[in-house]
């Protein structure tokens, strides 16, 4: 079954630049959506499909895919960045959704 | 407004079986794919199944880890999703979430607030 790999906790200074990376096999074919999920709360998109941006996320949020990677980048982070952010795609072999295991974002 | 509202979580044995249910409203129910996902505590998110939509037939599709076990069914006419959840195990006890797909490979744009499923003697 296919595998998405994110790290497990990335740190970053407010006002600096958050890169949180979600790596599977020729991703860069797939399409990727990114989740944030605030402690006790339910995940919301905060990326679709690769690079889009739902209508409430700030421009600070943005996506890219390509080859085995796909990468969310937030820009200017602030405390209420904080969270832990999923990446997730389609597996046409499986039918199955895939999520990445998650990458915890501290602001610091 | 767009709302999705899980009930039915509570504590079951193992070996027992429970079904969710989510209420579905502010759109067109049969347009949407409609998904369950699950949480440990303390874990990541993991995908249950999926219910296509009326288009492509209602089609279900399961992950490993409960196909055989769990059955999604729709009910059109009460707007709601269902889990039904049999021969549970201590490792299914987690958050349930339902959540509206935009597409087969769509992000899932509605999510509900999730319901507890603890599964212990």
């Amino acid at each position: 079954s296919y595998v998405l790999t994110q790290s497990p906790s990335v740190s970053v200074a407010p006002g600096k630049t958050a890169t949180i990376t979600c790596g599977g096999n020729t991703i860069g074919t797939r399409s990727v959506h990114w989740y944030r999920q605030r402690p006790g709360q339910a995940p919301v998109v905060v990326i679709y499909y690769d690079s889009g941006r739902p209508s409430g996320i700030p421009e600070r949020f943005s996506g890219s895919n390509s080859g085995n990677t796909a990468t969310l980048t937030i820009s200017r982070v602030e405390a209420g960045d904080e969270g832990d952010y999923y990446c997730q795609v389609w597996d046409v072999p499986s039918e199955h959704v895939v999520f990445g295991g998650g990458t915890k974002l501290t602001v610091l | 407004e767009v709302q999705l509202v899980e009930s039915g979580g509570g504590l079951v044995q193992p070996g027992g079986s429970l079904r969710l249910s989510c209420a579905v409203s502010g759109f067109i129910f049969s347009d949407h794919y409609m998904d369950w996902v699950r949480q440990a505590p303390g874990k990541g998110l993991e995908w249950v199944g999926r219910t296509r939509n009326k288009a492509n037939s209602y089609i279900t599709e399961y992950a490993a880890s409960v196909k055989g076990r769990f059955t999604i069914s729709r009910e059109a006419s009460k707007n709601s999703l269902y889990l039904q959840m049999n021969s549970l195990k201590t490792e299914d006890t987690a958050v349930y979430y339902c959540a509206r797909s935009e597409s087969v490979t769509g992000h899932m744009d509605v999510w509900g607030k999730g319901t507890t499923v603890t599964v212990s003697s």
